[in-house]
């Protein structure tokens, strides 16, 4: 069975820093591409970042380009995210999902994660 | 950016009706279009990808059409586990977007 597990994530002063991970299982983790998406409180999904099986490419979003990093290690099964210079708009659910196919050009997300929620505020 | 627009914002349908999703790209997707359906306190679900392909075990009462900016979501026979909040998403361009959701309710 395919899983994604997300760390918990927490609250954090604005301005912080923060690092999200995401487990995943049942499946092959190396051959996939991995995003985050994220979700603020009652609102819509945002795409937020998404990076290769290999690593060799990594896309953000304008909102958080410069402040978030994606990064994963295979070895463990894991993807993270990095968020830096947190702002009061980066509170939201974070949510880890795998791409179906990424070298195939669609990548569109058919394994979510629970979602983890990350609060900023002082 | 590719801008997703979704109408309408709630759609409000009978248990056992049909019901009509619409999602409009401001540039042509061709057809990398996918729908999520998520429902309150969960995490989104795939229900669409290719804009007409339905995914695993999704039922049929829910398919997908259209092309370069103009899609439509149709449920047919509403059974009361429908009743969410609908996403549109586009992985032609990067970023990929999102629209901002038409939430499906009972009338």
């Amino acid at each position: 069975e395919v899983q994604l597990v997300d760390s918990a994530g927490g609250v954090v002063k604005p301005g912080g820093s923060l690092r999200l991970s995401c487990v995943g299982s049942g499946f092959t983790f190396s051959t996939y591409g991995f995003a985050w998406v994220r979700q603020a409180p009652g609102k819509g999904l945002e795409w937020v970042s998404l990076i290769s099986s290999s690593t060799d490419y990594i896309y953000y979003a304008d909102s958080v380009k410069g402040r978030f990093t994606i990064s994963r290690d295979n070895a463990k099964n894991s993807l993270y995210l990095q968020m830096n210079s947190l702002r009061a708009e980066d509170t939201a659910v974070y949510y880890c999902a795998r791409a179906y196919d990424f070298w195939g050009g669609s990548d569109y997300f058919d394994y979510w994660g629970l979602g983890t929620l990350v609060t900023v505020s002082s | 950016e590719i801008v997703m627009t979704q109408s309408p914002a709630t759609l409000s349908v009978s248990p056992g009706e049909r019901a009509t999703l619409s999602c409009t790209a401001s540039q042509s997707v061709r057809t990398n279009l996918a729908w999520y359906q998520q429902r309150p306190g969960q995490a989104p679900r795939l229900l669409i990808h290719g804009a007409s392909t339905r995914a695993t075990g999704i039922p049929a009462r829910f398919s997908g059409s259209g092309s370069e900016t103009e899609f439509t979501l149709t449920i047919s026979g509403l059974q009361s586990e429908d009743f969410a909040v609908y996403y549109c998403q586009q992985y032609k361009s990067w970023p990929r977007t999102f629209g901002q959701g038409t939430k499906l309710e009972i009338k």
